[in-house]
């Protein structure tokens, strides 16, 4: 099974800040690395797929890159919404297995 | 609007069975593969199952494969998740979900609660 390997598991940011989150895979897993946001009580929500693929309606500030097997997330200008829990999940074998998480908390 | 509704949670007694079905509406459901991922409380995600559009190809999370059975009726527009010999471990939130092309989770369900306890 392909482990993905998620960090941090928490951050603590202000508005206004810039935010990386970065998921990395045990193994090749091409471009098939999608990225969720969660808040408390809801279901996840698509960001971005396929690595860098913004999910339609979904504000540019977030942005998606890879450099290998090494895939990252960034807020460019944290807003008061963003401030959730963030998943990545692979989908390029089963199973597609999600990332730990990382809960993104006001300083 | 696509819209993913599950039912059928709710408190079980451990080594019980229960079933949960997942309504599809406002997209061709028929088309589709479709996923169920589960959270415990205050955990992750947990990937579950997977489902071809037609059915015909179906693929599981190791700590279900053998208990848990996913399927769907196109013509209903429903997908469905037969869960048997139920552990404690079960206990979670359970999502439908709709995938797209790049076999991403684009459209999710607002879960249902299962609770496996005596």
């Amino acid at each position: 099974d392909i482990q993905m390997t998620q960090s941090p598991s928490s951050l603590s940011a202000s508005v206004g800040d810039r935010v990386t989150i970065t998921c990395r895979a045990s193994q090749t897993i091409s471009s098939y690395l999608h990225w969720y946001q969660q808040k408390p009580g809801k279901a996840p929500k698509l960001l971005i797929y396929a690595t860098s693929t913004l999910q339609s309606g979904i504000p540019s500030r977030f942005s998606g890159a890879a450099s290998g097997t090494d895939f990252t997330l960034t807020i460019s200008s944290l807003q008061p919404e963003d401030f959730a829990t963030y998943f990545c999940q692979q989908s390029y074998s089963s199973p597609y297995t999600f990332g730990q998480g990382t809960k993104l908390e006001i300083k | 609007q696509v819209r993913l509704v599950e039912s059928g949670g709710g408190v079980v007694q451990p080594g019980r069975s229960l079933r949960l079905s997942c309504a599809a509406s406002e997209f061709m459901f028929s088309i589709h593969p479709m996923h169920w991922v589960r959270q415990s409380p205050g955990k992750g995600l947990e990937w579950l199952a997977f489902i071809s559009y037609d059915g015909t190809d179906k693929s599981y999370a190791d700590s279900v494969k053998g208990r848990f059975t996913i399927s769907r009726d196109n013509s209903k527009n429903t997908l469905y998740l037969q869960m048997n010999t139920l552990r404690g471990e079960d206990t979670a939130f359970y999502y439908c979900a709709r995938e797209e092309g790049e076999r991403q989770l684009d459209y999710w369900g607002q879960g249902t609660l299962v609770t496996v306890a005596s």
